[in-house]
């Protein structure tokens, strides 16, 4: 069975300080793992995934994750944050084989000027 | 980009009556899913579907959910009496195998669903 750990429901940052939102998963299989992005009342878009080729995955809007096997986790980062930002993040793990997907409880971003 | 729709964006029904939430997939990719979120919670798989079948549903997907693929297109979850527990947004997605393992799922906007 998979689960999913986001340690923090809230992050509060200053723009231009960097991002750091935590994820730590547990799998019996060697997981896929994700990140997505929901803004106020739109739908799931990705940010970056993990597929075993690097461990360090860069996505969009210059966040990146880095895979620790070791640790369980997939933290995700972005050095310098901006108020486009602020959003609900969400981590999620799924099997190798890529069905369904299960998320993590989401941190909220918020973003101070 | 070719991107997941979903129809409606908001669908308010009486508790007991039958909706249907329609997707429409990327068109070349082979595998549906939908899930659902509830206000304030996370987001919870529901069901997964390929090749005309369900190939996986969670403990949620009961007697009241059933899925359709009714044409070459769309993809149509139908809840059959609707309880007030199934307000939620809805969340249709799909993807397909990109040459390796690992299969990236694209979501749609979701549908907002308000039993009454």
């Amino acid at each position: 069975a998979q689960s999913v750990t986001q340690l923090d429901s809230h992050v509060s940052v200053s723009e231009g300080t960097p991002v750091l939102l935590r994820c730590n998963y547990s799998s019996s299989y060697s997981p896929s793992l994700f990140w997505y992005v929901q803004h106020p009342n739109k739908g799931l878009q990705l940010l970056l995934k993990y597929t075993s080729a690097a461990t360090l995955v860069k996505g969009i809007n210059g966040f990146e994750a880095e895979f620790k096997k070791s640790e369980t986790s997939f933290h995700l980062t972005k050095p310098s944050a901006h108020m486009s930002d602020a959003a609900e993040y969400f981590c999620v793990v799924s099997p190798t084989d890529g069905q369904n997907f299960v998320f993590g409880p989401g941190t909220r971003l918020s973003v101070l000027p | 980009e070719p991107e997941v729709t979903q129809t409606p964006s908001h669908q308010v029904t009486q508790m007991g009556q039958e909706v249907i939430l329609r997707c429409v997939p990327i068109s070349n990719h082979l595998y549906f899913y939908w899930y659902r979120q509830i206000l304030g919670q996370k987001v919870e798989f529901l069901v997964s579907f390929y090749n005309n079948e369900i190939s996986e549903k969670s403990e949620i997907f009961d007697d009241q959910f059933s899925v359709e693929r009714p044409d070459g297109s769309n993809f149509t979850l139908k809840i059959r009496s609707t309880k007030l527990e199934d307000s939620a947004m809805y969340f249709c997605a799909s993807s397909d195998r990109d040459g390796g393992p690992i299969y990236e799922q694209y979501f749609g906007p979701g549908t907002r669903l308000t039993v009454t």
